[in-house]
């Protein structure tokens, strides 16, 4: 069954730097998620993307967060300066399609430790 | 308050036994999606109901909706040490595309 795909499953960085966290959606899917889940919180929605553009996000995703679709295939999360509070598991999802009428499908999420 | 609270928060059972878990929310959904996380890993689909269906069923779960209460339920029929897991509802509000998550539910089976 296809999946979603997520690297690294684990990336640790010190405050200050940058970070960019990759994910191959499934192949069919043309709409794309990040979401994150703070260790014991729930999983909050960041950012949804679609037709190269970002068509949704919430309070969280600010100035110091982007997405890209760089080719066909890679969906990427960049943060520009980490803080200790972006230390947290991320996710990458796709659907079929943007209304939730199927499922999003989740990656195993890359794991971020800001020191 | 918050969209999507699942009860109870933990549930240990013994293997074989039926476990129920609940989840409420607030506004008006189009639909509403159960998803298990196994411990550190991704979140992995379940089942959807629209907001125009009552109960759905897949393998040895069922789902229920009643939309005059904002409730769903979750129901692991012949539940196995497999099963273990948190469980959490995710809503889809009209004109949005995002998955609004409840606090989930820790299920805990034992063999």
């Amino acid at each position: 069954e296809p999946e979603v795909t997520q690297t690294p499953s684990h990336q640790v960085t010190q405050m200050g730097q940058e970070v960019i966290l990759r994910c191959v959606p499934i192949s069919n899917h043309l709409y794309f998620y990040w979401y994150r889940q703070i260790l014991g919180q729930k999983v909050e929605f960041l950012v949804s993307f679609y037709n190269n553009e970002i068509s949704e996000k919430s309070e969280i995703f600010d100035d110091q967060f982007s997405v890209e679709r760089p080719d066909g295939s890679n969906f990427t999360l960049k943060i520009r300066s980490t803080k200790l509070e972006d230390s947290a598991m991320y996710f990458c999802a796709s659907s079929e399609d943007e209304w939730g009428n199927q499922p999003q499908h989740f990656g195993d999420g890359t794991r971020l430790s800001i020191l | 308050s918050q969209q999507g609270e699942e009860d109870p928060q933990a549930l240990s059972i013994q293997e074989g036994e039926n476990a129920t878990m609940n989840c409420s929310y607030k506004t008006s959904i189009n639909n509403l999606q159960w998803y298990r996380q196994n411990s550190g890993r991704g979140l992995v689909h379940l089942i959807l109901i629209r907001s125009n269906e009552r109960e759905k069923h897949s393998g040895r779960l069922r789902v229920t909706l009643d939309t005059s209460k904002k409730s769903s339920s979750l129901l692991i029929t012949a539940s196995r040490a497999a099963d273990t897991a948190s469980y959490f509802c995710a809503t889809i509000l009209g004109g949005f595309q995002k998955l609004v998550f409840g606090t989930g539910t820790r299920l805990l089976v034992s063999p």
